[in-house]
């Protein structure tokens, strides 16, 4: 099977605009999670959907925001980018009725200038 | 949330050389995964051991639930074993990992 994608890879973006980031999971899985990775914070999770269904948000502010389609992608969304957004932006994967095992995509790397 | 914590954060081995990490949680989990992460941040699977000993190669862990603790070992370790190694723990119905602060281990030719 393949694994996670994840697009883009690498991003570029300025204060104030938004950016969508995309990610496609192990074909079966239906649950995908967003974590943002920073060197300060470290790994934070974003938030989790399962069938098109938001289960559980981390704590981030409002302008992160995502989705889920019914063959199971998923978006991410932020708008009104700001620096300290700067980051690597992982989606995971997992088929919960089988083992919660949690497959990690490349990651998207967000640059704010 | 639960809290995990990893140690040592830094580790610095000679080639050849045996390591445990260890990582630290603060209530009971039923998910607990152990990842490698490559130098361009791609988080490669090692184990998923919520409980119990696992082995694969040179690397085996174990994870004492009723404790809260985890184990990763190392053995006769390779320089491509440099990299950060972290451990995530799930709670029950909470959709999501914590993930510890990582431990950097740098292997020595």
């Amino acid at each position: 099977k393949a694994g996670v994608t994840q697009t883009p890879r690498y991003l570029i973006k300025t204060r104030g605009q938004q950016v969508t980031l995309s990610c496609s999971p192990i074909s079966g899985h239906r649950s995908v999670s967003w974590y943002q990775q920073t060197p300060g914070q470290g790994l934070q999770f974003l938030f989790e959907y399962f069938s098109e269904t938001q289960r559980n948000k981390g704590n981030f502010p409002g302008r992160f925001s995502g989705r889920q389609f019914s063959n199971s992608r998923s978006e991410m969304n932020v708008s009104t980018l700001e620096l300290g957004d700067s980051a690597l932006y992982l989606c995971a994967s997992s088929d919960p009725g089988v083992v919660d095992t949690q497959y990690f995509g490349p990651g998207t790397r967000l640059t704010v200038l | 949330g639960i809290q995990v914590e990893q140690s040592p954060p830094d580790l610095i081995l000679q080639e050849g050389a045996n390591s445990t990490l260890r990582c630290n949680f603060s209530d009971s989990v039923n998910n607990l995964q152990w990842f490698h992460q490559n130098p361009w941040g791609q988080l490669i699977n090692l184990f998923y051991i919520p409980s119990g000993t696992k082995q694969n190669g040179r690397l085996s862990a174990t994870t004492v639930a009723t404790e809260r603790y985890s184990l990763l070992y190392i053995s006769s370790s390779q320089t491509t074993d440099s990299g950060v190694y972290f451990c995530a723990v799930g709670g029950w119905n909470d959709y999501k990992l914590s993930f510890g602060a990582g431990t950097t281990v740098t292997v020595r030719a």
